[in-house]
């Protein structure tokens, strides 16, 4: 059983376009954390949300957290190449260590 | 990224043989923890440790595999005897001392790729 379920697990767009990726889970978070991941990388931190509700933009990317801090979303304005990657999302409960989705993976073409 | 130093990148390895992957934290962190990434498959957790300490080991498996986090040195992610489905990614991260239930951010190495042939 899949703690985290991220959706679409792929998406290929063009440069430009909009999108949304999404975490999900039956269980509660005390904090959820979105990482970016490029071929033989490591994951990448790019924001880590602790309050439901919470919105928090980095340039064109913006990160809610659900009021019931269950789940989580990435929007992406105005996509480009250089945002191809494996997006990760990882939540702690507690005290606990980070529990992490499959992942979505994107592809922006020019 | 930059800390977060793990090594060898690459290893290739021999059924039977062992593997020994090196991770050293960022400066000032004090916790590591190691996850292991196969193909289609997310991060898995597999060991916490702090200083001369294992916190939680709940995601190793029971043979083969061991960590040690010594007082001096880097954190060392042992696999005694490797199969072929031991061939995946191994990250180590690092956090801070003061680890809080309000966000337990975690800084990545870059990997270790072991392959067993």
């Amino acid at each position: 059983t899949q703690l985290l379920e991220q959706s679409p697990q792929f998406l290929s767009i063009q440069e430009g376009e909009n999108l949304t990726v999404y975490c999900n889970s039956s269980s509660v978070f005390s904090s959820l954390q979105w990482y970016r991941q490029e071929p033989g990388e490591g994951p990448v931190l790019l924001v880590t949300v602790v309050t439901g509700g919470e919105v928090k933009k980095l340039k064109r990317l913006t990160f809610q957290f659900g009021d019931a801090r269950k789940d989580s979303s990435l929007h992406i304005t105005a996509a480009q190449p250089g945002d191809t990657g494996l997006y990760l999302c990882a939540g702690t409960r507690g005290y606990s260590t980070l529990t992490f989705g499959k992942g979505t993976m994107l592809l922006v073409s020019p | 990224n930059a800390g977060v130093m793990q090594n060898p990148r690459h290893l290739v390895r021999r059924r039977g043989q062992e593997a020994r992957l090196r991770c050293s934290p960022m400066k000032g962190h004090s916790h590591v923890y190691w996850y292991r990434q196969l193909p289609e498959e997310g991060l898995k957790f597999m060991v916490y440790l702090q200083k001369e300490n294992i916190i939680d080991e709940s995601g190793m498996p029971k043979e083969r595999f061991s960590a040690e986090f010594p007082k001096e040195g880097p954190s060392i992610l042992r696999i005694q005897q490797v199969v072929r489905g031991d061939s995946a990614a191994y990250f180590c991260a690092s956090s801070p001392p003061g680890a809080s239930s309000s966000g337990n951010t975690i800084y990545f190495g870059e990997g270790s790729w072991l392959t067993v042939v």
